[in-house]
């Protein structure tokens, strides 16, 4: 079993749907949460952070984390063309210093 | 956030060479950490540079194929030795932010490798 599962998709969608990504992890050492969106051709940057368990909202974006279940997910509301990306989720534990663990990526094709 | 350039931003080369790629910072930082991104396969951290130190190589890899020179705060050097058509990747350059101190990287745009 790996150590983060994300389904690759990809996941096609019209524009203004709602859009739920997800990673299923096994390590209950992580404790820092992240998404990146990787657009075609570029570096990862980072879209939410989250530490431990919880809900956070950025606009549009809201990340999740249940770590009883060892889930996370990251919904974008309203979704709009300029959403069409590849979305990573990683996670580390405490002290990793650089070293993420990342799921393989869920590609995402918004619809006009 | 940090701004980093990487270079060169795609290449392609022949079976049994080397190839050197660049990374930049725009400030000071004390470790530099090299990715890997595979077609079809996760982010896999290669090793993190510390400056006036030896480079920490991960689990599977390996100074010999992958030496890393780290030359001063803002600068530092992946070397893809030998290579073969399974060293075809993109290979990227990240730091942490400081600011945060929470374990987010920020990340170059990588370098698209092919190797025939």
């Amino acid at each position: 079993q790996k150590e983060v599962e994300q389904d690759p998709g990809p996941l096609s969608v019209p524009e203004g749907a709602i859009v739920s990504l997800n990673c299923t992890y096994s390590n209950s050492a992580f404790q820092y949460f992240m998404w990146y969106r990787q657009y075609s051709r570029k570096g990862p940057e980072l879209l939410m952070y989250t530490y431990s368990s919880g809900n956070k909202e950025d606009g549009r974006f809201t990340a999740q984390v249940d770590k009883s279940s060892k889930y996370i997910s990251l919904f974008i509301r309203d979704s709009q063309p300029s959403d069409s990306a590849t979305y990573l989720c990683a996670m580390s534990g405490a002290g990793s210093q650089g070293n993420l663990i990342f799921g393989k990526g869920t590609k995402l094709s918004v619809k006009p | 956030s940090a701004v980093i350039s990487q270079k060169p931003s795609r290449d392609i080369c022949q079976r049994g060479t080397s190839l050197t790629i660049q990374c930049q910072v725009d400030s000071q930082v004390t470790m530099m950490f090299w990715y890997r991104q595979q077609p079809g396969q996760s982010l896999t951290l290669i090793a993190t540079a510390n400056q006036g130190s030896e480079a920490t190589y991960e689990s599977g890899f390996v100074i010999d194929k992958f030496p890393i020179s780290r030359p001063n705060l803002t600068f530092s050097t992946l070397t893809v030795s030998n290579m073969s058509p399974e060293d075809s990747s993109i290979y990227l350059c990240s730091v942490e932010d400081l600011a945060e101190n929470t374990g987010e990287l920020f990340f170059g745009e990588g370098s698209r490798l092919t190797v025939l």
